[in-house]
């Protein structure tokens, strides 16, 4: 089962910042926090990880909480081409460098004109 | 683009039948997960393979097999198709070692079964 929570849905205006929470309260100190894109018919594109620090690339910013126990995913402009289905995902590590990563239903992200 | 390229986009197949679906990487990428999206829901992971062997497994029966090649390309297999199976079919590919991971993946393959 997928060790994280989101909002099934939100909206956002055009050109807005969309921020996407992510509650992933049993984290463990060696997981890391990605997150997934799945625009309509596509298959998933990553965005962001993170471990401890806030993270931003041409993408998006990650922030973390300090417990590590939410994060959120900041689209600082969104635009059109940002409607999709979001993914949060906590890495299982099964073993050493072995990861399953485990999908949620995601945020439904609509940016509206 | 990813790079990963996945055959065939679509394919209809009957009940009981069999179905291989193939995966190439990105260059470079020596693991490849195979992963089920039913419509409206997540990916499911299926299994992960990586130096030809299946090293982690979701909960999938053994209907579902694959096989990783030397090229790191792989197919996954299913038999005794169900009505059930009929879902979008995705392969992520990524380099080995340690985390963190970035996962690529491909178009997917769209299975019907009728």
């Amino acid at each position: 089962d997928a060790k994280t929570t989101q909002p099934p849905s939100m909206d956002c205006a055009e050109g807005r910042a969309a921020n996407l929470p992510c509650n992933h309260s049993t984290i463990s100190g060696n997981e890391y926090v990605y997150w997934y894109r799945q625009i309509h018919s596509q298959g998933p594109q990553y965005i962001i990880h993170g471990l401890k620090n806030n993270e931003t690339n041409e993408m998006a910013s990650l922030i973390i909480t300090e417990d590590r126990k939410s994060s959120t995913l900041i689209l600082p402009h969104a635009t059109l081409r940002d409607t999709a289905v979001y993914y949060c995902i906590v890495s299982l590590r099964a073993e050493t460098s072995y990861d399953k990563v485990i999908f949620g239903p995601g945020t439904s992200l609509s940016v509206i004109p | 683009d990813a790079g990963v390229t996945q055959s065939p986009t679509h394919l209809i197949k009957t009940r009981g039948q069999q179905v291989t679906l193939r995966c190439s990487p990105k260059s470079g990428h020596d693991t490849v997960s195979w992963y089920q999206q039913a419509l409206g829901q997540g990916p499911q992971f299926i299994f992960q393979y990586y130096e030809e062997e299946e090293r982690q497994r979701g909960n999938f029966p053994d209907r579902f097999s694959g096989h990783q090649f030397p090229n790191y390309s792989s197919e996954l297999n299913v038999n005794a198709l169900l009505l059930g199976d009929s879902a979008l079919y995705l392969c992520a590919s990524r380099l080995g070692g340690i985390p963190p991971y970035e996962q690529y993946f491909g178009p997917g393959t769209r299975l019907t079964v009728t």
